[in-house]
């Protein structure tokens, strides 16, 4: 299962901020938080992962609590290029299995 | 296009026939990913690679279904006797394992089977 909760859905408005957070309370302390997004009928894209420190990169940027018990994805100006369902991963474990689990995300309409 | 590259991208088969998907990873990926999504759902863990060896298989993966990479490059996803419940998207990913816990996943479009 998911280690990871999102709410189901969210709207933003197109050019303002969208902040997408996500709960990862039973997270461990070598366990990275990953975000990826899919767009309709296509494969999940990377968009950007942490650790413990805030990260930022030409999609995003991730701000984790200093306890990493949750996070939350910002895409600074959102346009309608980027409704898109959202999934905050935590990676399961550094030995066992290195899969990637996905729970079900959140829907994000950018609205005009 | 260097991308993840899956074949074919829709595939229509009658219940009880068997049916072979390809996927082409990102050169020089040593690490290889299958997915199932079905609608409204996130992916599901089916099963991984890592060169030519498959170092985990998820539960969801009956006995009808089979993955290999022959030579670490492509890989095949082959499912036999189709039933109605394999309808799904199936998806396929690649990545670089240089760390175990700092690992990108490139995703392909998928395959989408519908059995009917």
């Amino acid at each position: 299962d998911a280690k990871t909760t999102q709410p189901p859905s969210m709207d933003c408005a197109e050019g303002r901020a969208a902040n997408l957070p996500c709960n990862h309370s039973t997270i461990s302390g070598n366990e990275y938080v990953y975000w990826y997004r899919q767009i309709h009928s296509q494969g999940p894209q990377y968009i950007i992962h942490g650790l413990k420190n805030n990260e930022t990169n030409e999609m995003a940027s991730l701000i984790i609590t200093e306890d990493r018990k949750s996070s939350t994805l910002i895409l600074p100006h959102a346009t309608l290029r980027d409704t898109a369902v959202y999934y905050c991963i935590v990676r399961v474990g550094y030995n066992y299995g290195q899969n990637f689990v996905f729970g079900p995300g959140t829907r994000l309409s950018v609205l005009p | 296009d260097t991308g993840v590259s899956q074949d074919p991208r829709h595939k229509i088969t009658k219940r009880g026939q068997n049916v072979t998907f390809r996927c082409d990873p990102i050169s020089e990926h040593n690490r290889l990913y299958w997915y199932r999504q079905t609608l409204g759902q996130g992916p599901e863990f089916l099963t991984y690679f890592q060169n030519e060896a498959q170092l985990e298989k998820s539960r969801l993966l009956s006995d009808r279904f089979s993955a290999e990479r022959p030579k670490g490059s492509f890989s095949t996803l082959e499912i036999q006797r189709t039933e109605q419940g394999d309808s799904a998207m199936y998806l396929c990913a690649s990545s670089l394992r240089q760390s175990a816990t700092n690992e990108k996943l490139f995703f392909g479009s998928g395959t989408q089977l519908s059995v009917l």
